[in-house]
């Protein structure tokens, strides 16, 4: 079954510090990968997606993601947080074809940043 | 140009109530989507619209019907709330199906006691 794991709950890092948000999935041909943001009492925001190509991609905010089929992963990065970056991050696969649509999140990591 | 709005922010329904959730957008999208939001889950979608007059079943349907009668508007009704229907609601839109990035809106706050 198609699915997304970020195995992460909540993550808490140093303004300054380098960050990086992890993502597995499970789907059986070569998947679309995204990442959003959700900040408190908001919508979802998109940071960046994949879809083929080159396996790093940059998104919004200084973050970058990359994506690695040998370990079906998709993991989000940031060389260094602001405090601006606590936030919920979801991971999510886009799937299928029209008429048998799925778009799969994962749960969300929580992320705390300490000043 | 306001991009996914959505009516009402917050409500409180008593089990058995129904009401409808409005989404709205403004950017000629073709697909729209409702999603629910629950602590630990993430967002499931419930269902979704790849055109005006369409709709179809997502992950999570039961207890929900929607509505596309125009483009700009997306439709969720609750015929009679439960409970476990005490979620947060997200409507999004997207100009072509995956390959583009969903828009939502900034979520409606619903509980049912």
């Amino acid at each position: 079954a198609q699915s997304v794991t970020q195995p992460d709950i909540h993550i808490t890092v140093s303004e300054g510090a380098s960050l990086e948000l992890r993502c597995n999935y499970s789907y059986g041909a070569t998947p679309y990968l995204f990442w959003y943001v959700q900040s408190p009492g908001q919508g979802l925001q998109l940071l960046l997606k994949y879809f083929s190509g080159d396996t790093l991609v940059q998104g919004i905010k200084g973050f970058e993601a990359e994506f690695k089929r040998s370990q079906s992963s998709f993991n989000l990065r940031k060389p260094s947080v602001h405090w601006s970056d606590a936030a919920e991050y979801f991971c999510a696969v886009g799937a299928g074809t029209s008429g048998t649509y799925k778009y799969i999140f994962g749960t969300g990591t929580r992320l705390k940043v300490l000043a | 140009n306001a991009g996914v709005t959505q009516t009402p922010k917050f409500r409180v329904l008593k089990t058995g109530q129904s009401m409808t959730l409005l989404c709205a957008q403004d950017m000629n999208h073709e697909y729209m989507y409702w999603y629910r939001q629950d602590p630990g889950m993430g967002l499931r979608l419930i269902h979704y619209s790849v055109g005006e007059g369409t709709t179809a079943k997502g992950e999570v349907p039961d207890g929900y019907n929607v509505s596309r009668l125009k483009k700009q508007n997306f439709l969720l009704g609750l015929e009679s709330a439960a409970p476990s229907q005490t979620s947060v609601y997200f409507c999004a839109s997207s100009y072509i199906l995956i390959l583009y990035e969903q828009y939502f809106g900034p979520g409606t706050r619903l509980t049912v006691t």
